[in-house]
């Protein structure tokens, strides 16, 4: 257990709706980061958080965004679904911004029907 | 051409063998190098880290790094079922808050 939590594991949606998806970090790590699995893009970073502030990002499409909150819970908020949207969505962790090290959360299946 | 390339696989051995997987980069300026490991439906998680050339090694696993040739190996020795994943490189330029790019994977599979 890498001790990042991420909810929901599963979620089944139609297009052009909206979904959030919620990380809690590694108690004590500062920097939350946001990534994208599909079979054919590999894991592609989306945006990183350092204590509530946006540090980094990525291939962020503009229909998506995310903030990271006081008690360093992140969401992630995909709007206007689309087809091409399902993907395996992973939050991960570092202490101190130290992104080399990243620990992942089990990740949150997005279904787009 | 991608930043990381490396072979999907699958790499099918039997139990007992070494393994060889490995990622080349066209990014001179990458100077950490990772491999993560990928259960089915799981999060990846870290395996080994590396800075500059050279071997690392740790229990049954040997990180190498040859920058010279833009090019990175991570051998399992003595590989087991469980071993049985996919194995994803991935470097970064500088540590701090630079973003790391991701090979795709290989997936391993390891039989009894």
């Amino acid at each position: 257990d890498s001790g990042v939590t991420q909810t929901p594991k599963h979620l089944i949606t139609a297009t052009g709706q909206r979904v959030t998806l919620r990380c809690s970090p590694r108690s004590g790590d500062l920097s939350v980061y946001w990534y994208q699995q599909s079979l054919d893009q590999g894991l592609q970073f989306l945006i990183q958080y350092y204590n509530g502030e946006e540090r980094a990002k990525g291939n962020i499409l503009e229909r998506f965004s995310a903030q990271q909150f006081p008690d360093l819970h992140s969401e992630l908020n995909l709007s206007s679904l689309e087809l091409g949207d399902s993907a395996l969505y992973f939050c991960a962790s570092s202490a101190s911004g130290l992104n080399e090290k990243l620990f992942f959360g089990s990740g949150t299946q997005l279904s787009v029907l | 051409q991608k930043e990381v390339e490396q072979d999907p696989g699958p790499l099918s051995v039997p139990e007992g063998a070494i393994v060889s997987l490995n990622c080349t980069y066209s990014n001179s300026a990458f100077q950490y190098f990772m491999w993560y490991r990928q259960y089915s439906r799981k999060g990846p998680e870290l395996l080994m880290y590396t800075y500059s050339s050279g071997n690392k090694e740790d229990g049954r696993f040997t990180a190498q790094v040859d920058k010279s040739s833009k090019y990175i190996s991570l051998f399992i020795r003595d590989s087991q079922p469980s071993d049985s994943a996919t194995y994803l490189c991935a470097m970064n330029a500088r540590t701090g808050y630079s973003t790391l790019t991701f090979g795709k994977g290989t997936m391993l599979l390891v039989s009894p």
